[in-house]
Order: structure tokens, then sequence, then C-alpha cells
């Protein structure tokens, strides 16, 4: 499988953009990009995904380099609630039959009131 | 839409006994599930992929005889933990996806399992 690499640990303050890096150098050309965060004591939940464009939904924007080599996701005004662990995690499309999603170790982002 | 129900959200059982939890997809039909354990400030660790109507899949290293998935109905999924031990004290989230969204899996609000 392919392998994605995080930082531990991020700090934003609060109000203000947050970059969350992700390197994943040996995707392949059909691996997506999937973006999952877990808020404490809570079951992970779905941000957003992506192939080659960059994309936006409601709670964040992706931002996917021409290599695809490495990816950024974009909170663009961290608020509190956005305190929680980022997982960057490389899969299939999320239409199609089931695959399993097999975590890495994650982002752990700290918001600065 | 999409939304996963697990129960119960925390439970303490004596060693030796067994616990069962359940993970329902109240607005969608799910023929596969996954569970998963997290111990405290680790990630996610996937178990098992349970199939509606077969026998579930297990990852390597977990004991199927311990940890008893049943997936009878298109809606429910549970993991029984038997004889439960301290060790067996963890965080399990269940997850599963509603194919016709292009959002990703859905997750459980996990279950707390303290094993005194």
């Amino acid at each position: 499988d392919a392998k994605t690499t995080q930082p531990n640990s991020m700090e934003s303050n609060e109000e203000e953009p947050v970059h969350l890096p992700c390197n994943h150098s040996t995707i392949s050309g059909t691996d997506y990009i999937h973006w999952y965060r877990q808020l404490p004591s809570q079951g992970p939940e779905y941000v957003i995904h992506g192939l080659t464009s960059n994309v936006n939904n409601r709670m964040a924007s992706l931002a996917i380099a021409e290599d695809r080599k490495s990816s950024t996701l974009i909170l663009h005004r961290a608020t509190l609630r956005d305190a929680a662990v980022y997982y960057c995690i490389l899969g299939p499309p999320n239409s199609g039959g089931y695959q399993k999603v097999t975590f890495g170790t994650g982002t752990k982002l700290q918001v600065i009131p | 839409g999409a939304v996963v129900s697990q129960h119960p959200s925390r439970v303490i059982c004596k060693s030796g006994t067994s616990v069962k939890i359940e993970c329902r997809s109240l607005d969608f039909q799910a023929t596969t599930m996954f569970w998963y354990r997290q111990f405290p400030k680790q990630s996610l660790m996937l178990m098992a992929t349970s199939n509606e109507g077969s026998k579930a899949t297990y990852e390597q290293g977990v004991e199927k005889d311990k940890f008893l998935i049943n997936h009878a109905s298109l809606t429910l999924s549970t993991l029984t933990v038997t004889s439960a031990h301290p060790e067996d004290s963890s965080f399990y989230i269940c997850s599963a996806r509603d194919q016709a969204l292009s959002r990703g899996y859905t997750f459980g609000s996990g279950t707390r399992l303290t094993v005194v």
C-alpha cells in the first residue's frame, strides 16, 4: 500500500488559515487522496477527497501538487472546533465497491484562541 | 444522510465476560462494514471487514474467536468481545459507506470499552 507522511502535530491561531501537508511520493495513478479528521473521543469524519484537481467543499479545500506526490488540506479560518487529528489516506474513489480504509498516524491540530 | 449509529457509547465489564457492540446504518444499506480499534494516543487499527450474510474477514493478528462479528442484515453489524480482559480495553469504532453518496466512509461515534 502506498504510504503517506504527515507531521505529528501543528498549531494554528484561531481565525487564521491552516495548511496541513501530506507527502505521498509512492502514490499510484489510480489512488485518490482522502482526508478524514477525528475529534477527541469521536469517530473520524470525512473531510474531502480528490484525484488531480484542487477541490473545495464547505469544510475545506484540497490542493494537490502537479506531480501528485504531495497534497495540502486547507482550512480557511480555523476555529476551536477544528482541533482534531487529521488523516491523509490514499485509496480508490468513493464510488464503486467497498475498500477498507487504513489510517496512518495523522496530524494533531491544536487551535490556539 | 449516511448516518452510522453505534451503541453503547461506553461500557464497563468484568474480566471474563462478553460485550456486544452494535453498529447500525440508519438511512442506507451497507453490505460491508468495518471495525476498528484505537488505543490511547494511537491511530485507528482495522480489525475486520464485516460482510452481510457471510463470514467476516479479519486482519492479521486479530483473533476471530475472540472478536465475533455478525452482519445478519443490511443495516446491522455487531462485534462481540468474548472473555474480555483488561488488555481489550480500547475505543472500538465501526464504519460504513453509502454508495449513493460520493462522500467517503461514515464512522460511528465509537464505543469506549473498559474491562475491570
